[in-house]
Formats: structure tokens, C-alpha cells, sequence
């Protein structure tokens, strides 16, 4: 069975760091693409990052410069590390594997994770 | 502004049909994809590609696609349909993967 489990989340200062896990079962991260969304108290879906099967990673022009997205392959795990946060990244975080249908340039999200809460605030 | 635009709010009465539109230059190029989030529930994914389902999404739920408009369908909808939805598709150009703003839908 496919399961993904994020941890990580709390509450934070402005300014400071977290790093959030993507726990993966049931199938190897390696293999798929690993995407990272967040959704602000009573706002919709935004998309954070993404990270190949390759290794290629990719931000929201919002993110970009203050997290960063990696892989453990080993622990079946990917990770958003999130610097220099700001009150306005308070969201519920979700991590949710991808896959691609027909010759590979349409995607689409088939699992998730339960998602984890960031509160930042002084 | 937003790279794929969806109505905000749309409501249908139990049982008719509804559609949801999610609008974007890159869907002349992608297909879109959707995704259904109750009150204090992950998204799941309801429809992707052309127009395929899930192992255990109803048939009622449809996808389809005309120039740059994706539309989810819904045939009969329920009560349980009642739901936020969401279209996605890879952003032209890039490798960003943007979300609609969301429509909440309403089951009279």
C-alpha cells in the first residue's frame, strides 16, 4: 500500500528554519517525482517544489532561495528544508507523489500525504 | 494573476449535472488534472489525463478538454460530492506545476 507521512511541522519564529520529512512506503522515491504543496488557513492548493526522479529540483518563485528540496534514498524520504520563514508561509504542508500520463508531459498527483502544520509567528 | 482560473464557487442540486472549468494557456498543451478536498482532508485525485479515474473514484466524475479550457463533470452529483476542486496542469514553458484557485462546489 502507498503511504506517505509528513513530519516536521510546528511553530516557529520569523526568520527561522525547519525541515520537513516525507516519509515514503510502498514504493521507492527514487522511481516517481515528489512534489511539495502548501495551503494557507483557508486558502486554496499552492505548489511548492518538485523533485525528480533524476535528482532535478524546482520552486515556486515564492520559495525560491529560501527552501530547498532533497532526497535519502536510502530512508525512502524527501525533505523540504524552509530558511528565512516568514509569517506568510504559515500553511498546512503536504507532500504527494507524481506520475505522468500518456507521452509523459501531462502530471498528475495519485497519492498524499496527511500533511503537516507550519506556524510562523512572533 | 493566476495561470489556470477556475470559478470560484458553483453549486448544483442534488442529482443534476455541473461542470467546472479551469482555464490556462498551457492547457492547449497539458492535460489538466483534478483534485477533490473535503473540510480537513488531504486532495485526492479525481480525474487525470484525457479523461481517467482512479481506482475508486465514481463514474460519475468526467474530464475533458477543448482549446484552453479543462472541465471536470459531474453526472448526478451527490451530496458527498460537496467538495473544493482543484485543476492543475504543468505550466507552459516551465517546469512550474501550478493549481487553480479552487472551486467550491455546492450540492443543493
Amino acid at each position: 500500500e502507498v503511504q506517505l507521512v509528513e513530519s516536521g511541522g510546528g511553530l516557529v519564529q520569523p526568520g527561522e528554519s525547519l525541515r520537513l520529512s516525507c516519509a515514503a512506503s510502498g514504493f521507492t522515491v527514487s522511481s516517481n517525482y515528489i512534489i511539495w504543496v502548501r495551503q494557507a488557513p483557508g486558502k486554496g492548493l499552492e505548489w511548492v517544489s518538485v523533485i525528480y526522479r533524476g535528482g532535478s529540483t524546482y520552486y515556486a518563485d515564492s520559495v525560491t532561495g529560501r527552501f530547498t528540496v532533497s532526497r535519502d534514498d536510502s530512508k525512502n524520504t524527501v525533505y523540504l528544508q524552509l530558511n528565512s520563514l516568514r509569517v506568510d508561509d504559515t500553511a498546512v504542508y503536504y507532500c504527494a507523489r507524481g506520475d505522468y500520463y500518456g507521452s509523459g508531459s501531462s502530471y498528475f498527483f495519485d497519492y498524499w500525504g496527511q500533511g503537516t502544520l507550519i506556524t510562523v509567528s512572533s | 494573476s493566476s495561470e489556470l482560473t477556475q470559478d470560484p464557487a458553483v453549486s448544483v442540486a442534488l442529482g443534476q449535472t455541473v461542470r467546472i472549468t479551469c482555464q490556462g494557456d498551457s492547457l492547449r498543451l497539458y492535460y489538466a488534472s483534478w483534485y477533490q478536498q473535503k473540510p480537513g482532508q488531504a486532495p485526492r485525485l479525481v480525474i487525470y489525463g484525457k479523461n481517467n479515474r482512479p481506482s475508486g473514484i465514481p463514474d460519475r466524475f468526467s474530464g475533458s478538454s477543448s482549446g484552453n479550457t479543462a472541465s471536470l463533470t459531474i453526472t448526478g452529483a451527490q451530496a458527498e460530492d460537496e467538495a473544493d476542486y482543484y485543476c492543475n496542469s504543468r505550466a507552459s514553458g516551465t517546469n512550474r506545476l501550478p493549481f487553480g484557485g479552487g472551486t467550491k462546489l455546492t450540492v443543493l
